[in-house]
């Protein structure tokens, strides 16, 4: 099967500009993760949807950061305006379902370079 | 609230001898837990999963982990280190019900191997 798709895979903006990355998961996969993994660390949640609702955005910083997944398929991160400690890789994940013992698959990620 | 330490940050082995990646865990009731695995600028993939079956879960590539409730550890093993396991390595612990299930990773283990 197609894993996880993600674009852009490289993009450097400077700050106060805004930026948007696209995630395509695995076709019939329910629930859709953005994950932000600074450098030198684990990947952190910042949003989970079920379908097209939103489950946890208690970590999306909303001032900032909005995502939405139209149609329970494909999603968007948007940042705007954005800051350094921005930089990050943004790795998409997707489930079948969001159960005990069900696995993950995670696109290859975004690396965005703020400067 | 689950939570996952990595107790090491840097691990380096020679190639053919053993790999213990060391992790300890804290959660309120029986977890799910992972392993990933993250080679330089690619995505992440999962090596093993525990879900309150066998203790000992035996993964891919060789890797096996072993789940202690009385230690509340979840150690990764491979009896011999090959090259192509340099990489990062992250524990990672289920969190919440059935209907979210978001993951919640660990710090991460570098693992250099020598020829």
């Amino acid at each position: 099967e197609a894993g996880v798709a993600q674009s852009p895979r490289y993009k450097i903006i400077e700050k106060r500009q805004s930026v948007a990355f696209w995630c395509n998961p695995i076709s019939g996969h329910a629930t859709l993760y953005w994950y932000q993994q600074i450098l030198g660390q684990g990947p952190k949640l910042l949003i989970q949807f079920q379908n097209n609702g939103v489950v946890d955005d208690s970590q999306l910083p909303k001032d900032r950061f909005s995502a939405e997944r139209l149609k329970g398929v494909d999603s968007t991160l948007k940042i705007q305006p954005a800051k350094l400690e921005d930089s990050a890789v943004y790795l998409c994940a997707s489930s079948l379902v969001a159960g005990q013992g069900y696995g993950y698959t995670f696109g290859s990620g975004t690396r965005l370079t703020v400067v | 609230a689950q939570s996952v330490t990595q107790l090491d940050s840097h691990v380096s082995v020679s190639e053919g001898t053993p790999v213990l990646l060391r992790c300890n865990y804290s959660s309120s009731y029986s977890p799910s837990l992972f392993w990933y695995v993250q080679h330089p600028n690619k995505g992440l993939q999962l090596l093993l999963k525990y879900t309150s079956a066998a203790t000992l879960v035996k993964g891919i590539n060789g890797f096996e982990a072993e789940f202690k409730k009385s230690e509340t550890s979840f150690h990764l093993t491979k009896p011999s280190a090959h090259m192509s396991d340099a990489a990062e390595y992250f524990c990672v612990v289920r969190h919440g019900s059935s209907n979210t299930g978001k993951l919640i990773f660990g710090q991460g283990t570098t693992l250099q191997v020598k020829p």
